[in-house]
């Protein structure tokens, strides 16, 4: 069965600090792998991820993908108190118009 | 100006109940869909539609009714509502494929 893991569950850090979110899949014909953040209401969109170990960065977040570990992570450096929220990673099933999501990282910033 | 808008923002209803929920995307995309966050926050897919016809229906109960009357629109019925329907549901568009998905803001639906 398809399915996507998201590692860990929760995480609560200082402010300032940098975290590491992971994001492992198992999916059959594997194309892409997609990032979410998810404040109060709907997810919004952060990267899309095709290419194995190529860097897509975003400000202070950045993402990369490991097709030979099946795994992605997701970074942020200099967290801050607006960071906290759901992140979401998410893949395409192949010869579907459907992802199918991790259960998602909570993460807390205090500040 | 919202892309995807989702009416209404809270629903609370007895078991028993019928209800619907209405979606709208300004975006001129293809396909819709609705997705279920329950209470641990996992987005599930409940159905998709491209261009008004239905492609993905995975295993809801046959209570939920989603209807696209054009491919800007797509609502969803739930008939004899039940405690375990309370959750967030989230409407969804894409255009292309992979699909990357644009969220409407949810509907809370809380059933007592």
């Amino acid at each position: 069965e398809d399915k996507v893991v998201q590692s860990p569950l929760s995480l609560v850090v200082h402010e300032g600090d940098t975290v590491t979110l992971n994001c492992s899949y198992e999916v059959t014909n594997f194309r892409s792998l997609l990032w979410y953040k998810q404040e109060k209401k709907a997810p919004t969109f952060l990267f899309m991820l095709t290419s194995s170990g190529i860097e897509k960065k975003s400000g202070r977040l950045s993402s990369i993908l490991d097709k030979k570990e099946l795994s992605s992570i997701l970074n942020i450096t200099a967290t801050q108190t607006g960071d906290s929220a759901i992140y979401l990673c998410a893949a395409p099933l192949q010869g579907a118009q459907k992802l199918v999501f991790g259960q998602g990282t909570r993460l807390t910033i205090n500040p | 100006d919202t892309a995807v808008s989702q009416t209404p923002k809270y629903l609370v209803t007895q078991m028993g109940n019928d209800k619907s929920i209405k979606c709208e995307q300004n975006l001129g995309h293809d396909t819709m869909y609705w997705y279920k966050q329950d209470s641990k926050k996992f987005l599930k897919i409940m159905f998709s539609y491209n261009n008004k016809e239905l492609i993905i229906n995975e295993t809801v109960p046959n209570r939920f009714s989603p209807k696209s009357p054009d491919k800007a629109h797509l609502n969803l019925h739930i008939n004899s509502l039940e405690l375990g329907d309370s959750a967030v549901y989230f409407c969804a568009s894409s255009q292309g494929s992979p699909p990357s998905l644009h969220f409407g803001n949810g509907t809370r639906l809380t059933v007592t």
